[in-house]
């Protein structure tokens, strides 16, 4: 079992919907979550980062934590174009080390 | 306050050739981090640095791999006797180190080819 699992994909959303992509982790003891985005070809860019169960906001997207289930998830809302791109989720279970999934591919069409 | 900075950002090199990458972290931040990342696949943890001193290692990091942080400035890492399996995107991060927040910005990546 890989520590960070997402779904590859890709996920494709017509403009304007709600994009949902999930990540599941197998390490109980993490403790901070974070959400990068990247562009083909450049580097991950921090969009989320979530440490206590429930909901976080910002702008047009919302990380949500389940720490009981080993899940967290992003939802992009009012998709754009600009939004496509692959998403990784990272997780943080104290210590050195921080374990990236492969991403998940986003395609929002026009 | 500038990013995370990476020289060079491509380096195509023959196989055997020994390459040497350098990071610029975002200043104040003392905790610095490379990893590698193919395509497909998420960053694979490399090293860590708390300030001068190297405290993690993957694996991954064979003897050919070498880095350092003199200072705890910038920081360099050296590949010798690079293998075509060697190509890949190297990334450097930083973040401030502040417990478990350990939120980690990237910078823009050295591309290597080796032929």
């Amino acid at each position: 079992q890989k520590e960070v699992e997402q779904n590859s994909g890709p996920l494709s959303v017509p403009e304007g919907a709600i994009a949902s992509l999930n990540c599941t982790y197998s390490d109980r003891v993490s403790q901070s979550f974070f959400w990068y985005r990247q562009y083909s070809g450049k580097s991950p860019e921090l969009i989320m980062s979530i440490y206590s169960n429930g909901d976080k906001e910002d702008g047009r997207f919302t990380a949500q934590l389940n720490k009981a289930s080993q899940y967290v998830s992003l939802l992009i809302r009012d998709s754009q174009p600009s939004d496509s791109a692959t998403y990784l989720c990272a997780v943080y279970p104290g210590g050195f080390k921080t374990i990236f999934g492969a991403g998940t591919r986003l395609f929002v069409k026009a | 306050d500038t990013g995370v900075s990476q020289d060079p950002r491509h380096k195509i090199t023959k196989r055997g050739q020994n390459v040497t990458f350098r990071c610029d972290p975002i200043s104040e931040h003392n905790r610095l981090y490379w990893y590698r990342q193919t395509l497909g696949q998420g960053p694979e943890f490399l090293t860590y640095f708390q300030n001068e001193a190297q405290l993690e290692k993957s694996r991954l990091l064979s003897d050919r791999f070498s880095a350092e942080r003199p200072k705890g400035s910038f920081s360099t890492l050296e590949i010798q006797r690079t293998e075509q399996g060697d190509s890949a995107m190297y990334l450097c991060a930083s973040s401030r180190g502040s417990g478990f927040l350990n939120e980690q910005y990237f910078g823009p990546g050295t591309r290597l080819t080796v032929t």
